[in-house]
């Protein structure tokens, strides 16, 4: 195991709704990114967090946001969920913005 | 922009055979990272192995080893034999300085290993 935590574990959401996923980085990390993994692809990078700013984007609209802790923790917030946004949700935290990611079990959210 | 491409959405192996999975990239940035990963059913991305662009030879982990041809612009993996436990999606992803920091993935393979 890899000592990266993400809760909850399944998620049902409509709609609409707004979602807020979590994520414990590995001890000694301060490096947290975030990627979806929509049915049958490779993940998609969705946004990079450093030491409490947010340090890389991938092709994301702005109601995906998010925030890093000063205990390195995160959250991925996601605004006026879409049918699109199922997905399983993977955080990964790394030592420094380069360094190896290590990913935790994701989340799985449906939007129906 | 860089791009991970995996030819092979599935393979069979018997059990105990060796396997290669293919990957290419495509990209301008001459410092950059390879990685392996394995995705079992449950979800979580397990970390393999790992090539940088300047390293002058192939990694080897336990099993695993990445057959890296930088002017080809191929990083393969091969598993030497297989065990039934093997059997999961794999993806290559590459990071590249100066990217957005995140990893670039590839769509994956999906490995079955029969006894």
């Amino acid at each position: 195991e890899t000592g990266v935590t993400q809760s909850p574990t399944h998620l049902i959401k409509t709609r609409g709704q707004q979602v807020t996923l979590r994520c414990s980085s590995q001890s000694g990390h301060n490096t947290v990114s975030w990627y979806q993994q929509a049915l049958g692809q490779g993940p998609q990078f969705i946004f990079q967090y450093y030491r409490e700013e947010e340090n890389g984007r991938g092709n994301f609209p702005p109601r995906f946001s998010g925030l890093q802790f000063p205990n390195y923790s995160s959250e991925l917030n996601v605004n006026a969920l879409e049918l699109d946004d199922s997905a399983l949700y993977l955080c990964a935290s790394s030592l420094g913005q380069g360094g190896w990611q290590f990913f935790g079990p994701g989340t799985r959210l449906t939007v129906l | 922009a860089q791009k991970i491409t995996q030819t092979q959405p599935g393979m069979f192996v018997q059990e105990k055979e060796a396997v290669t999975l293919d990957c290419t990239y495509d990209t301008s940035d001459p410092s950059y990272g390879l990685f392996w990963y394995k995705q079992p059913s449950s979800g979580e991305m397990i970390f393999l192995i790992y090539q940088g662009s300047y390293d002058q030879q192939n990694a080897t982990e336990g099993r695993y080893s990445l057959n890296f041809q930088k002017a080809r612009k191929s990083a393969n993996l091969v598993i030497s034999a297989s065990q039934l436990g093997d059997s999961a999606m794999y993806f290559c992803a590459m990071w590249v300085r100066g990217g957005a920091d995140g990893l670039t993935f590839g769509k994956g393979t999906h490995l079955i290993i029969q006894p």
